[in-house]
């Protein structure tokens, strides 16, 4: 069963303009970490923001915050007054514990596309 | 710099031929991992490694090899490579402080095997 979903393939939004892109994700662990990471067009995987399963606020990371509901199983990641240097595709991904041997389990990712 | 390294940044080779991909990370970190990353699946752990000597499979290890001699080196090694292993390879590294620390990863490693 896919443990991180992201329902949006695709996104467009012009710049200086806020975004929101979707994940929701699915596990029965109390203790589990939630993370999005940007791959622009060169490849590299980069670390955005984290989110712990028991943190009780909302994680923020300069123009990066996540919107954590979880009794929704939801962890949206929003970024602010966009640039064109966020056009990239990105991953939301979720961490378990030892039975998983600690993976990061990535959704399929959101292709987002900042306009002038 | 903190940093997760990766060589060869690029390779083409024919099948059949061995292949090592080295790994190698300056933050002192237990937690080490490959994935590979295919259009339409996503990235998927190939191995993983907590420590010195402790290995185990992720969710596509066939057709891998590892080995974690030292702490900061984690190469992946393909025996007999063939077409299906063209991808692209990530290296991660992190702490294992309860297991949810963010994996910082390397540049990648895109492999075509002909």
């Amino acid at each position: 069963a896919q443990k991180i979903t992201q329902t949006q393939p695709g996104m467009f939004v012009q710049e200086k303009e806020a975004v929101t892109l979707d994940c929701t994700y699915d596990t029965s662990d109390q203790s589990y970490g939630l993370f999005w990471y940007k791959q622009p067009s060169s490849g590299e995987m980069i670390f955005l923001i984290y989110q712990g399963s028991y943190d009780e606020q909302n994680a923020t990371e300069g123009r990066y915050s996540l919107n954590f509901q979880k009794a929704r199983k939801s962890a949206n990641l929003v970024i602010s007054a966009s640039q064109l240097g966020d056009s990239a595709m990105y991953f939301c991904a979720m961490r378990e514990g030892h039975n998983s041997g600690y993976a990061l389990n990535f959704g399929k990712g959101t292709s987002l596309l900042v306009t002038p | 710099e903190a940093q997760v390294t990766q060589n060869p940044r690029y390779l083409i080779t024919v099948t059949g031929k061995k292949l090592t991909v080295t790994c190698s990370q300056n933050m002192n970190h237990e937690y080490m991992s490959w994935y590979r990353q295919d259009p339409g699946l996503g990235l998927r752990q190939i191995y993983y490694s907590m420590n010195v000597e402790v290995t185990d499979k992720g969710d596509v290890p066939e057709g891998y090899k590892v080995s974690r001699k030292e702490k900061r080196n984690f190469p992946l090694i393909l025996e007999s490579p063939s077409p299906n292993q063209t991808s692209l390879y990530f290296c991660a590294s992190s702490l294992l402080r309860e297991g949810h620390q963010p994996q910082h990863f390397g540049d990648g490693t895109r492999l075509s095997i002909l």
